[in-house]
């Protein structure tokens, strides 16, 4: 009964490629985000989005998108990957009247050779 | 614009002593206020939040944070260190109301030594 969960949880791949990270949950959230955390552990906001508002970071390369098919699921779908997009995504959820408390999903681990 | 700040990007204790990790905020407009836990190679885990209800807030795992609006402060402490706490710790501010401006502070990397 994983609450958010993200597949794959290593991706390991070269520059040039485009690759998709996907990611679902069971919690009747009705927001969902993507981060990333470099090497360094710190942690930044990439996307948010809820069924009627995207809102993005403003310092996102246009080769990342985000993807929802619906409310349960946001995918991260990656153009043309560089090295500098190696780094750990994640996956999070909230609702409102939680405070928008953030749901973590446990990570994917991305690697761009 | 909100920001977090974190004094000491790595902080050691011994088991069983105080531990205390220190989060300042800026905000324009009232605050939420969060403490997230991450283990090695795992997403992050809410420890406890501040919204504008008791500014003593406790949380999992023992530990507890004051808000304090004059300091504008939100420190993370727990009486007696564990073994088990050695993680990283980041502190997070949210606008009230608002789920799609979620500002990290860049972590304090927490070590018990035995």
């Amino acid at each position: 009964d994983t609450a958010v969960s993200q597949t794959p949880k290593y991706l390991v791949t070269q520059m040039g490629n485009d690759k998709s990270i996907k990611c679902e949950q069971n919690l009747g959230h009705d927001t969902m985000y993507w981060y990333k955390q470099d090497s360094k552990k710190f942690l930044k906001i990439m996307f948010s989005y809820n069924n009627k508002e995207l809102i993005i970071n403003e310092t996102v390369p246009n080769r990342f998108s985000p993807k929802s098919p619906d409310k349960a699921h946001l995918n991260l779908h990656i153009n043309s990957l560089e090295l500098g997009d190696s780094a750990v995504y994640f996956c999070a959820s909230s609702r409102r009247d939680r405070d928008y408390e953030q749901y973590f999903g446990p990570g994917t681990r991305l690697t761009v050779t | 614009a909100q920001s977090v700040t974190q004094l000491g990007s790595h902080v050691s204790v011994s088991e069983g002593a105080l531990v205390l990790l220190r989060c300042n905020y800026s905000s324009s407009v009232p605050p939420y206020l969060f403490w997230y836990v991450q283990y090695p190679n795992q997403g992050l885990q809410l420890l406890l939040k501040y919204t504008s209800a008791a500014t003593l807030v406790k949380g999992i795992n023992g530990f507890e944070a004051e808000f304090k609006k004059s300091e504008t402060s939100f420190h993370l402490t727990k009486p007696s260190a564990h073994m088990s706490d050695a993680a990283e710790y980041f502190c997070a501010v949210s606008e009230v109301g608002n789920g799609q401006n979620f500002v990290f502070g860049p972590g304090t990397r927490l070590s018990v030594l035995p």
